[in-house]
């Protein structure tokens, strides 16, 4: 769904840097989360946040943190990459307004995470 | 705890065979669950959910509650369902846990 995008797609660094995710959405939804995926381990839950005033941990948030801007954009920071977070991570976004609830979530298309 | 579990990594089958991938869940209340799907080069998107109780591409899941599965199924496989499909359960704070995906093949 092109109204979820990521950048960068692709990404190439070192251990010890600091790396920027950066998630926008164009759908109006409240909710926004990040994942990582890794072979054999699925999707797994990094973040979430249910408004611009929210942000929670998800399963696996150690080394990472993330900032929700507003509520178009929610970015995920790793302060000092190690080689074990190379991944593939995705942004998806969710809706849940008054009188409403859609489960469905919707994803960015992936950013390609190497560190060496 | 609340958890998804897909058991096989791989399920290779040949065009028109049926095809059934396994889900068991585990939770303590009224699940919601889903299938989701991602096709090569494509993103993650919904394929179903059992609240809906549809049909999509030919495939159908249906909750046993008595064996806590949700398995997905489809009489007769194509080769555009060659993908990776994930479970998933809403949890008690409606967030998604997902189980770690089954990629399905299908040959000529």
């Amino acid at each position: 769904d092109a109204d979820v995008t990521q950048t960068p797609r692709n990404r190439i660094t070192k251990t010890g840097k600091r790396i920027m995710l950066e998630c926008s959405q164009t759908k109006g939804h409240d909710r926004m989360y990040w994942y990582r995926q890794d072979p054999g381990l699925g999707l797994r839950l990094i973040y979430y946040s249910f408004d611009v005033k929210d942000i929670n941990k998800g399963e696996i948030s150690d080394g990472y943190s993330v900032s929700r801007q507003a509520q178009a954009k929610f970015s995920l920071s790793l302060e000092s990459a190690i080689p074990n977070q190379t991944a593939l991570y995705f942004c998806a976004t969710s809706d849940l307004r008054q009188g409403k609830n859609t489960d469905t979530q919707y994803f960015g298309p992936g950013t390609r995470l190497t560190v060496l | 705890a609340q958890r998804v579990t897909q058991p096989e990594k791989l399920l290779s089958v040949f065009k028109g065979a049926p095809v059934e991938l396994k889900c068991n869940y585990s939770y303590s209340g009224s699940p919601e669950l889903f299938w989701y799907v991602q096709y090569s080069r494509q993103r993650l998107q919904l394929l179903l959910r059992h609240i809906s109780r549809e049909s999509i591409k030919g495939f159908t899941a249906d909750l046993n509650k008595g064996e806590t599965s949700f398995h997905l199924k489809k009489p007769f496989a194509q080769e555009e369902d060659s993908a990776m499909y994930y479970c998933a359960l809403k949890d008690n704070t409606d967030k998604l846990i997902f189980g770690t995906g089954t990629r399905l093949q299908v040959f000529p």
